[in-house]
């Protein structure tokens, strides 16, 4: 198993464009959870999904964010338009319902908007 | 969410046995127990879980105490490897599995 694969694994954009970060979750794991790390907030939790329906987006900054999860296999975190603030490690994870094993996590991708 | 306290830092040798504590006094009766760590520029990693009673793993060993209000993880005999930030988290809905929330966790240096 290649482990959850997220794309890219760098992202250097420029305010006010749009960022579209990928994930792809381990075959057979039912949930999905984008998390967004910086040094000043540590690991925040931005929305988390059940069978691809979202279950809590408590955690998205605001309007500019949003995800999907049209199947199984692949899920976006999109930011438009994107702001320096923005900059973080995004990591996805995945978990199967039995959370025998725990999350795994992608290797992230960190984002810098300048 | 219940709440987590772990120390900001700690420190070992290689070899020796480390015990990282982390207290949850307002733990409820179905929140399990979570350990994760994160080595240097990667993702958070799973160490291990449980929910009352003690639990080991080819990572590590968790030690809950009897009234669920702390618990220690053990690493038996510490590398240079196991350096990293160690997360202490409780989940949310009384499953095994679901919402993590992490706080600061705790970094762990080993000495050579």
């Amino acid at each position: 198993d290649a482990g959850v694969i997220q794309s890219p694994r760098h992202e250097v954009t420029e305010m006010g464009q749009e960022v579209t970060l990928r994930c792809k979750p381990i075959s057979g794991h039912n949930s999905l959870f984008w998390y967004r790390q910086t040094m000043m907030r540590g690991l925040e939790l931005l929305i988390y999904f059940n069978n691809n329906v979202p279950i809590d987006d408590s955690g998205m900054p605001e309007d500019r964010f949003s995800a999907k999860m049209p199947n199984a296999s692949f899920s976006t975190l999109k930011i438009q338009p994107s702001e320096p603030r923005d900059s973080a490690v995004y990591f996805c994870a995945s978990s199967p319902r039995t959370g025998v094993n725990g999350y795994t996590f992608g290797s992230g991708t960190r984002l810098t908007v300048v | 969410d219940a709440k987590t306290t772990q120390p900001n830092s700690m420190e070992s040798n290689e070899e020796e046995p480390v015990h990282l504590p982390c207290n949850h006094s307002t733990i409820s009766g179905t929140d399990y127990i979570h350990w994760y760590r994160q080595l240097p520029s990667q993702g958070p990693e799973y160490v291990i879980h449980g929910l009352t009673s003690n639990v080991n793993n080819r990572m590590a060993s968790l030690a809950i105490a009897e009234d669920r209000k702390s618990s220690t993880l053990i690493l038996h005999r510490a590398t240079l490897r196991d350096a990293a930030v160690y997360y202490c988290i409780l989940s949310a809905g009384g499953t095994s599995y679901g919402k993590l929330t992490f706080g600061q966790g705790t970094i762990l240096t080993v000495h050579p």
